[in-house]
């Protein structure tokens, strides 16, 4: 029932180093990618994006891939923060629709 | 610009009460969606309105829950009568021109709903 899936709750990562968090999604026709990220008592915010019509996006220390034959995409963080500590949500849409369909997020801490 | 702003921030209820949360979006937006986080499902959208016209409500849980906007700068989500299942956090968010397709959301801080 689950159209976008965060198998991983949580991931812990040294602080340099790279943080990976991945993303699975079943409707093919999903053909626009998102990542937003959580703070505790505060809402998601935009982190990055990627279309379909592309395989990799890149915003700083931020890289969204994305593989489309296995409809599956990832956020590479490099290298990762302490403040990178967060709840990070993927989401997708497609053509047409207006709303997004979300994951039920990753919680990534950064040990210093 | 304020962002989007919702309130209460905390709610706590008993159960067969009514719960009212309020959305404010940003200035200019004409898309509003209400999502609610839950650890099992994490955000599930529930309605969303484009110009102040409800759009979609397909994912209201069931007839107790109910969302309004009257003008564009405010909406509300009405549950009524509350159960303890409803406890979840509530967020509203807007965005401009497309809704969710390439154009990010923007969301509020969430109201926490506690119904015991």
């Amino acid at each position: 029932d689950q159209q976008v899936k965060q198998n991983s709750p949580s991931l812990s990562v040294q602080e340099g180093r790279i943080s990976i968090l991945n993303c699975d999604y079943t409707n093919s026709m999903f053909d626009y990618f998102l990542w937003y990220k959580k703070y505790p008592a505060e809402g998601p915010t935009f982190l990055i994006s990627i279309s379909s019509i592309k395989d990799k996006n890149e915003d700083g220390r931020f890289t969204v891939f994305l593989n489309k034959s296995a409809k599956h995409l990832s956020l590479h963080i490099v290298p990762s923060q302490p403040g990178d500590s967060a709840v990070y949500f993927c989401a997708a849409s497609s053509a047409g629709a207006n709303n997004l369909f979300f994951g039920t997020g990753t919680r990534l801490t950064v040990i210093p | 610009d304020a962002g989007v702003i919702q309130s209460p921030r905390h709610e706590v209820t008993e159960m067969g009460q009514e719960v009212t949360l309020r959305c404010k979006p940003i200035s200019g937006h004409d898309y509003l969606f209400w999502y609610r986080q839950t650890m099992m499902r994490g955000l599930e959208l529930l309605i969303y309105f484009n110009n102040n016209v409800p759009i979609d409500d397909s994912g209201m849980p069931e007839d107790r829950f109910s969302a309004k906007m009257p003008n564009a700068s405010f909406s509300t989500l009405k549950i009524q009568p509350s159960e303890p299942r409803d406890s979840a956090v509530y967020f509203c968010a807007s965005s401009f021109n497309a809704g969710a397709y390439n154009s990010p959301l923007h969301f509020g801080n969430g109201t926490r709903l506690t119904v015991t």
